[in-house]
């Protein structure tokens, strides 16, 4: 049980563009989602969080506007990289946590890897 | 300082031996703390949670510290195959990860 589906697993794109990373809850209701990303060799880092129904909580020196996240359900939370660059290639991996339970772990989706030329 | 804190090591380690790390957190408000395993480029899967009387699992061994304020793991017989990230958690007020402590287990 506790599945999180995350898509796509790979992207590849041209400077400028716009990625769109879905996370999704398959056997369980998320009221939050969280958004990390993690470069070559350096520890996870929170991004953002992500709340149903209400505006994320971004993390102290992440763009807002940058990284566009909609938590439209309790299943569903997207997170958009708008006009990426070179520099936000990364790993990005999604969370969620049951929200029936509580004092439980986080259930990881299978992360994207992002790479921008 | 952070909220969470974890040696980032690594730790080499000889295969059959020993090793334990700690992870301290500084709000004591934390209510549940769970230790996680990430293998290189792949995400996080939970390893176990921590219960406040210790816990095993196996060749892992997990105990909680509430007065001072850290968590421990310790994995025994250690195989090639334990080589990863690990990482700690304690949740409770606000979502809070350790940067992850490297083991390496060498043959």
């Amino acid at each position: 049980g506790a599945v999180v589906s995350q898509h796509p697993s790979w992207v590849i794109c041209k400077s400028g563009t716009s990625v769109k990373i879905e996370c999704r809850s398959l056997d369980f209701q998320a009221t939050t989602m969280f958004w990390y990303r993690q470069f070559p060799k350096q520890s996870l880092m929170l991004m953002a969080t992500s709340n149903e129904g209400s505006k994320a909580t971004y993390e102290q020196g992440v763009e807002k506007d940058k990284f566009l996240i909609n938590h439209a359900s309790l299943t569903l939370s997207t997170l958009t990289v708008t006009s990426a660059h070179p520099e936000d290639s990364s790993f990005y991996i999604c969370s969620a946590k049951n929200k029936g339970i509580s004092n439980q772990p986080q259930h990881f989706g299978d992360g994207t890897r992002l790479s921008i030329l | 300082r952070k909220e969470v804190e974890q040696d980032p090591g690594p730790f080499n380690v000889p295969e059959g031996a020993t090793v334990a790390f700690n992870c301290t957190y500084s709000n004591s408000a934390s209510q549940s703390f769970f230790w996680y395993r990430q293998d290189c480029r792949k995400e996080p899967k939970l390893l176990m949670s921590v219960y406040s009387s210790g816990n095993e699992d196996g060749r892992f061994t997990a105990q909680l510290n509430r007065a001072s304020q850290y968590i421990s793991l310790l994995i025994r017989d250690s195989k090639l195959s334990d080589s990863a990230t690990y990482l700690c958690e304690a949740a409770g007020n606000k979502l809070t990860f350790g940067g992850g402590t490297r083991v390496l287990v060498k043959p």
